[in-house]
């Protein structure tokens, strides 16, 4: 596609309950990041992905947060047993090479846990 | 110390004037700076980016660099309406794969 898609847009989970989120990145891309974005903050890094290999997941959370891009496309964040914390933006970016170069954003899903 | 440090503003400016935001970095060794735009509910979209000291113009924006006293800047010439945003600065060293973000300035453009 033309851009970094994200879905779902919204979600709403229950407190407890897990969710996983979808990132298709713009073709080609070899980088792709997850960031996560407070009301009023910038986004902070969660991971990072060169093609399939996670190389960096240093800023994810806790361990109920688990992020996968299997074929080097596609990728998903998932969070396990949400808690109210976790409610916040999820963001992801892609950029045609390895780190260091320009990255291009997805609209986000913005995730409410109740 | 945050990594990048941003005046949150608002930053309130005249349609016309000339916006300028300032964004300090920690790490000496960082190499790769980029000013991204943020609309109220909206994702970042990247507006520049600089690698080398001195001065990067495109349009009505241009970034500056100083990497001597790890300082970047934009500048937005004749600003317009459609400029009020949140402006994002974020920094990127050679031996780590993130970009670090400020927290940003948020630019009001009154008619």
């Amino acid at each position: 596609g033309a851009g970094v898609s994200q879905s779902p847009r919204y979600k709403v989970a229950k407190r407890g309950q897990d969710v996983a989120l979808r990132c298709d990145p713009i073709s080609g891309h070899v980088s792709l990041f997850w960031y996560q974005q407070a009301l009023g903050q910038g986004p902070e890094f969660l991971t990072y992905f060169q093609n399939e290999a996670q190389l960096d997941k240093s800023g994810l959370p806790s361990d109920r947060f688990f992020a996968e891009r299997p074929e080097g496309s596609v990728s998903t964040l998932k969070i396990q047993r949400t808690q109210q914390e976790d409610s916040a933006v999820y963001l992801c970016a892609s950029s045609l090479m390895e780190a260091n170069t320009e990255a291009f954003f997805g609209q986000g899903t913005r995730l409410t846990v109740v | 110390q945050k990594e990048v440090e941003q005046n949150s503003g608002p930053l309130s400016v005249p349609e016309g004037a000339i916006a300028s935001l300032n964004c300090t970095y920690s790490d000496r060794v960082s190499q790769s700076f980029f000013w991204y735009r943020q609309y109220s509910g909206k994702s970042p979209e990247l507006i520049m980016s600089i690698y080398s000291n001195g001065d990067k113009e495109d349009g009505r924006f241009t970034a500056q660099l100083n990497k001597a006293s790890q300082y970047v800047s934009l500048l937005i010439r004749d600003s317009q309406p459609s400029d009020s945003a949140t402006y994002l600065c974020a920094v990127n060293t050679p031996n780590d794969y993130k970009l670090s973000f400020g927290a940003g300035t948020t630019v009001t453009v009154r008619a």
